[in-house]
């Protein structure tokens, strides 16, 4: 069976730290990878997503990047966090862009 | 940008039926309609996914007019475990297939009473 896991569960990181998360899937191969964000009380914006290795497509203009080194690792940096960058980051895989999303446990991030 | 547009909160009691209808108007011809369930602190959850007509799974069915600018997500009996936030889905007109996007809104707030 598929399983995704995130790392930290939570965050606490003050303003113009660096940022590392990272993800990783198991018992599939090839999968589409999807960074998210959610604000408390909003809905997910699609950060980053990933159809293959060193494949990345950014969806929002901000100080976040994403790498995607192996088939199944995607990972999140930042050089310098900004307040807003708090919020709730949610990893996700799919077996294609029709599939449904299976989402990891998220890293709640606090930039203070 | 594909748009969904659900109500904001709903309220039921336990043992109820509940519909949540969204409106999609610009979905494109060949795309799904999907549906997620999202515990607080948790990441969504998939519960259904259709394109017309009628779906049924072991947790909810999905109702699809023909027009296809509407759909509906019904839950049978629910329970106070249900209480969730409901999102409904459509993809980004501008990326199909493997680059298909889930274009997210707020969702529908359920709460469901004893």
């Amino acid at each position: 069976s598929q399983t995704i896991h995130q790392w930290p569960a939570t965050l606490v990181q003050p303003v113009g730290s660096p940022l590392s998360l990272e993800c990783t899937v198991e018992g599939t191969s090839n999968p589409n990878l999807y960074w998210y964000r959610q604000a408390a009380g909003r809905g997910l914006q699609l950060l980053f997503y990933s159809v293959g290795i060193g494949q990345i497509s950014s969806e929002v203009p901000q100080n976040l990047s994403a790498s995607r080194p192996q088939d199944r690792q995607f990972i999140l940096s930042s050089k310098k966090l900004l307040l807003s960058d708090s919020g709730f980051y949610l990893c996700a895989w799919s077996s294609s862009g029709y599939n449904e999303q299976f989402f990891g446990p998220g890293t709640r991030l606090t930039v203070l | 940008l594909a748009k969904t547009t659900q109500p904001i909160s709903m309220d039921s009691y336990e043992g109820q039926e509940v519909n949540i209808t969204c409106s999609h108007n610009n979905i494109a011809t060949n795309d799904y309609i999907t549906w997620y369930q999202q515990f607080p602190s948790q990441g969504p959850r998939f519960i259904i996914q259709g394109y017309k007509t009628k779906v049924t799974n072991e947790v909810a069915s999905l109702f699809i007019p023909a027009d296809r600018k509407s759909s509906t997500l019904s839950l049978p009996r629910v329970s106070l475990s249900d209480t969730a936030v409901y999102y409904c889905l459509v993809g980004d007109p501008s990326n199909a297939g493997n680059n298909r996007k889930l274009i997210w809104g707020l969702g529908t707030s359920l709460a469901v009473n004893p």
